[in-house]
């Protein structure tokens, strides 16, 4: 089974300018997580998604970043404009369900860097 | 604010020993928390947890202990073995928060021969 597929692997990009990552969860779960993974620290939860349905954005910057899980499948994130700061590995995951029992799976991430 | 702390950034261990690895969290509202593992260029995976309504779970050579009265939880592996090399992830959880998890900072771990 396949798992939970991200691309682009690395991207680097002039600070200011748009930038996209792209997310495949596994087939049949219908959670999906994004995390944003400093250098030196754990994940932080960015956006879930229930289906189509983003259920908890709280920790979006919404001024700058922005997300969609279009037919409840894949999803994208989107920067833009993107800052220094922004460099970061992004995450994304996906369980069955939102229930913290079921086990989220981990793509290997986006490693951002913004110059 | 960092409700789940580690604060060991790392830990060297010699093959067959045993790694002890150590994690503090504030919130008192955590009911569940997990243990991930983390190879470089690799997304974490999902390692083994407890609830809080016990205090100990093991598999295989992990076995996590919880002391919900210090708020303090530990992995222990025994014996460590070179593959264990990783940076390990302690996180937590309530419930009913639909897998909200709040991770610590991470403990690299490297095993040496």
């Amino acid at each position: 089974e396949a798992g939970v597929v991200q691309s682009p692997r690395y991207k680097i990009i002039e600070k200011k300018q748009p930038v996209a990552f792209w997310c495949n969860p596994i087939s049949g779960h219908n959670t999906l997580y994004w995390y944003l993974q400093n250098l030196g620290q754990g994940p932080e939860l960015l956006i879930r998604y229930e289906n189509e349905e983003a259920v908890d954005d709280s920790q979006l910057p919404k001024d700058r970043f922005s997300a969609e899980r279009l037919k409840g499948v894949d999803s994208t994130l989107k920067i833009q404009p993107a800052e220094l700061g922004d460099s970061a590995v992004y995450l994304c995951a996906s369980s069955l369900s939102g229930s913290i029992y079921n086990e989220q799976f981990f793509g290997p991430g986006t490693r951002l860097t913004v110059l | 604010d960092q409700q789940v702390k580690q604060n060991s950034p790392s830990l060297s261990v010699q093959e067959g020993r045993i790694s002890i690895l150590n994690c503090d969290y504030t919130n008192s509202m955590f009911d569940y928390f997990l243990w991930y593992k983390k190879y470089p260029a690799e997304g974490p995976t999902f390692l083994i947890s407890i609830s809080s309504i016990k205090d100990k779970n093991e598999d295989g050579r992990f076995t996590v202990f919880l002391n919900k009265s210090a708020k303090h939880l530990s992995l222990h592996i025994v014996p460590s073995q070179p593959g264990d090399s990783a940076v390990y992830f302690c996180a937590a959880s309530v419930t009913d928060s639909w897998g909200k998890l709040q991770f610590g900072a991470g403990t690299q771990v490297v095993v040496t021969p």
